[in-house]
């Protein structure tokens, strides 16, 4: 069965330093997200990527995120200056159509100290 | 009032049990509704869309009240495999909204 894989599955890194996240979405699906979801907390929307380009974003997802699909199977998520509060498992989804139907890798946890 | 609002739970049942779980959402006009299920530490998987005529897969009964605006999984004949947290995601509506918005889910422990 196809999945959604993301590397790396944990990361820890200093407050400020560069972090990037990548997932290979399901090869036929043509919407791409990143959620994340803080220990004990909901899972939150951060972005959604349909036909090379943010198609939405929600408010946490400032200047300090970006994501970018560099080739045909890629999708990452690059945070420039991590923060203390950005310390989360990000989640990584992918769609065939948008019906709501998200299909998500196991995640990435990323430690900021 | 939050946008989707779950009963956090715990629910514990015995194998066996039929239970239900209800989530509220605070927009009315959303469209879509959906089942996730999520186990401690992994990723949510999706266990069902909610239609609005209800809809049924197995042991599993999907059910929308639009005019109550919530939403409703019942579970029948439990099993210990369960046991996890169900997550409500409501889509925003509009056809220029693509993101899911989630509870913080139900924890279900089924007990043998």
């Amino acid at each position: 069965e196809p999945e959604v894989t993301q590397t790396p599955s944990h990361q820890v890194t200093q407050m400020g330093q560069e972090v990037i996240l990548r997932c290979v979405p399901i090869s036929n699906h043509l919407y791409f997200y990143w959620y994340r979801q803080i220990l004990g907390q909901k899972v939150e929307f951060l972005v959604s990527f349909y036909n090379n380009e943010i198609s939405e974003k929600s408010e946490i997802f400032d200047d300090q995120f970006s994501v970018e699909r560099p080739d045909g199977s890629n999708f990452t998520l690059k945070i420039r200056s991590t923060k203390l509060e950005d310390s989360a498992m990000y989640f990584c989804a992918s769609s065939r159509g948008f019906n709501g139907e998200l299909f998500f890798g196991e995640g990435s946890r990323l430690t900021v100290l | 009032r939050k946008e989707v609002e779950q009963d956090p739970g715990p629910f514990n049942v015995p194998e066996g049990a039929t239970v239900a779980f209800n989530c509220t959402y605070s927009n009315s006009a959303s469209q879509s509704f959906f089942w996730y299920r999520q186990d401690c530490r992994k990723e949510p998987k999706l266990l069902m869309s909610v239609y609005s005529s209800g809809n049924e897969d197995g042991r599993f009964t999907a059910q929308l009240n639009r005019a109550s605006q919530y939403i409703s999984l019942l579970i029948r004949d439990s099993k210990l495999s369960d046991s996890a947290t169900y997550l409500c995601a409501v889509k925003a509506p509009g056809a220029g909204s693509y993101q899911l918005t989630f509870g913080k889910g139900t924890k279900l422990s089924v007990i043998p």
